[in-house]
């Protein structure tokens, strides 16, 4: 079955720090790649996305995304933490042309330290 | 341009009842896609409509049913609630079914507590 791990269910960084947030998929079917974040009590807001282009993505708030076919995986960095990024991410795959379907991972909450 | 909406906000019901939640999609949309994210999880996909027609359907009983509307805005019903109903529900709004490179918007969500 086609599926979305994300490693570290908790991730702490320092403000300030590299943001690395992992997210690997399974299937050799050519993906559409999403990573959403979630505040608290709040619907998800799309970061940013992969759809054939350029491998390496940029999104909002500073963040971008590298796909790498040959490792199936699609990590979210940000250089610099800052306080406002705590929250929940998500990474999402859509496997192929006319299939509406999102699969996503359980989520990375991202703490930053003061 | 209007985002996605979602009503209510929050409910409460106890097991066996139904619920309706609501969902306006976002200006010049015609998909809607229903999620259910259960606490400490990531959203599973429950069913999409297109043009008022289910177009797909995720590992979801008969009792979590939907309608899409001429104006494109939707409805999940869920009957027979069992407390693992007990979760976020998140309405999502694209533009074209058929585009894989189609970006879904999501609403704020609705709470849905079973008692």
């Amino acid at each position: 079955a086609q599926s979305v791990t994300q490693l570290g269910s908790h991730v702490s960084v320092s403000e300030g720090a590299l943001v690395l947030l992992r997210c690997n998929y399974s299937s050799s079917v050519p993906p559409y790649l999403f990573w959403y974040v979630q505040y608290p009590n709040q619907g998800l807001q799309l970061l940013l996305k992969y759809t054939s282009a350029a491998t390496l993505v940029k999104g909002i708030n500073g963040f971008e995304a590298e796909f790498k076919k040959s490792e199936t995986s699609f990590h979210l960095t940000k250089p610099s933490a800052h306080m406002s990024d705590a929250a929940e991410y998500f990474c999402a795959v859509r496997w192929g042309f006319g299939n509406e379907k999102l699969t996503f991972g359980t989520g990375t909450r991202l703490t930053i330290i003061p | 341009e209007t985002g996605v909406t979602q009503s209510p906000t929050h409910l409460i019901k106890t097991r066996g009842q139904q619920v309706t939640l609501r969902c306006s999609s976002q200006s010049g949309h015609n998909t809607v896609s229903w999620y259910q994210q259960a606490l400490g999880q990531g959203p599973q996909f429950i069913f999409q409509y297109y043009r008022e027609e289910e177009n797909g359907r995720g590992n979801f009983p008969p009792r979590f049913s939907g309608l899409q509307f001429p104006n494109y805005s939707s409805e999940l019903n869920v009957n027979a609630l069992e407390l693992d109903d007990s979760a976020l529900y998140l309405c999502a709004s694209s533009s074209q079914a058929g585009e894989s490179t189609d970006t879904q918007y999501f609403g704020p969500g609705t709470r849905l507590t079973v008692l």
